[in-house]
């Protein structure tokens, strides 16, 4: 069973701060990391994928792979109320197949 | 702007009745596209994985005779939910790759409000 855990949260941090939202996963020999955000009553929005070890960074956001570690993360600087969504952490266990999804965080950016 | 697109948004339908979902994309050609369900406070649930020109491959527990899978053209997969029941209520969401672009991203098309009455 391949799996993608992340914290449901909610994670609160105050606007202005970087917000840390982390994600592990099963498959070993899992290749492409997504990450995407959610608003309520809203589909996925697509933030950054990454496939390679170490950063990457996109405007405020970087997403950190480690794949020894088998973990996977995205930091928001400059956090925004407009960033107060849901975080998914999604995982292509290989090449061409289907992403498995994590549940989500929830981060809230308080004004 | 959107690069896959959903068509209706929102729909209401009485029980025992069917409705169609359309999934399209926009600006590159899609030999699979993937459908999922999401209920309230929950996480994405794939329901199938849409292939053109062939049956559609559904995930354990997703009755195929209810939720019907046409992919007929490289830029459309459609979702038929037959014999609607208020259990089915539901937000439907499609994606699809894009094979074109850097590394194969996924997009995600605008969702399906699906009420059952």
């Amino acid at each position: 069973q391949k799996e993608v855990e992340q914290n449901s949260g909610p994670l609160s941090v105050p606007e202005g701060a970087i917000a840390s939202l982390n994600c592990t996963y099963s498959d070993r020999g899992s290749q492409s990391f997504f990450w995407y955000r959610q608003y309520s009553g809203k589909s996925p929005e697509l933030i950054m994928f990454i496939y390679s070890n170490g950063d990457k960074e996109d405007g405020r956001f970087t997403a950190q792979l480690n794949k020894a570690s088998q973990y996977v993360s995205l930091l928001i600087r400059d956090s925004q109320p407009s960033d107060s969504a849901t975080y998914l952490c999604a995982v292509e266990p290989s090449g061409y197949s289907t992403l498995t999804f994590g549940k989500g965080t929830m981060l809230l950016v308080s004004p | 702007g959107a690069v896959v697109s959903q068509h209706p948004s929102r729909v209401i339908c009485k029980s025992g009745t069917s409705v169609k979902i359309e999934c399209r994309s926009l600006d590159f050609q899609a030999t699979t596209m993937f459908w999922y369900r999401q209920f309230p406070k929950q996480s994405l649930m794939l329901m199938a994985t849409s292939n053109e020109g062939s049956k559609a491959t559904y995930e354990q527990g997703v009755e195929k005779d209810k939720f019907l899978i046409n992919h007929a053209s490289l830029t459309l997969s459609t979702l038929t939910v037959t014999s609607a029941h208020p259990e089915d209520s539901s937000f439907y969401i499609c994606s699809a790759r894009d094979l074109d672009r850097a590394r194969n991203t996924i997009y995600f098309g605008e969702g399906s409000w699906l009420t059952v009455v």
